[in-house]
């Protein structure tokens, strides 16, 4: 079974609707992480965060939401959805008490998101 | 500005043959240096990663080398494998940037 899960996997969507993407993780990880992917571009990091109510933003996080009301689950929403927020979205996950000095990332399979 | 430079950007090698895919950061302050491998349709997977002190890591047929000084990094893949067909991303902390990522593809 997966640690790190995503839904959806794909999701098509039209201009100005609100979407919720879900994480869930049974690593018992407290760092959470949103990230997207475009072709061509590096992952960038959307939203993060080190623990239950903690939330942090990360280099684009305008036009989106986060909440993360468990340890084991952190959700991004698009309050609004426009045509450039068409994208993969990586959920991530790290523990930096295993090691911390490297802090590795466990990502889940990505949401394919579509906004037309 | 903190950025992290891959290339080549894609790269077709034959099967068992080797090859050497390059990362040139900016970032600053560094902390390390991570290689992940990312199959079409999945997340990234780690594979390796080298703090300041270390200037080589090696995972079976995947070494990593990191020279500091000139903010260069290489994963050298050995007897190559159609299975390592993939993007290999780059990432590189403190900032934590990721790069851009390397396509490769095995051919029979």
């Amino acid at each position: 079974d997966a640690d790190v899960t995503q839904t959806p996997r794909n999701r098509i969507t039209k201009t100005g609707k609100r979407i919720m993407l879900e994480c869930s993780q049974t690593k018992g990880h407290d760092r959470m992480y949103w990230y997207r992917q475009d072709p061509g571009l590096g992952l960038r990091l959307i939203y993060y965060s080190f623990d239950v109510k903690d939330i942090n933003k990360g280099e684009i996080s305008d036009g989106y939401s986060v909440s993360r009301q468990a340890q084991a689950k952190f959700s991004l929403s698009l309050e609004s959805a426009i045509p450039n927020q068409t994208a993969l979205y990586f959920c991530a996950t790290s523990d930096p008490e295993a090691s911390a000095s490297t802090d590795t990332q466990y990502f889940g399979p990505g949401t394919r998101l579509t906004v037309l | 500005k903190n950025q992290v430079e891959q290339s080549p950007q894609s790269l077709i090698i034959l099967e068992g043959k080797n090859c050497t895919l390059q990362c040139n950061y900016t970032v600053s302050p560094f902390s390390n240096l991570r290689w992940y491998k990312q199959d079409t349709g999945r997340g990234p997977v780690s594979l390796t990663i080298m703090t300041f002190s270390e200037n080589t890591k090696s995972n079976g047929r995947y070494t990593a080398t990191l020279d500091a000084d000139t903010k260069q990094s290489s994963l050298h893949i050995t007897a190559s494998q159609l299975s390592d067909s993939a993007s290999y991303i780059c990432v590189v902390s403190g900032d934590m940037r990721f790069g851009a990522g390397t396509r490769l593809t095995v051919k029979p």
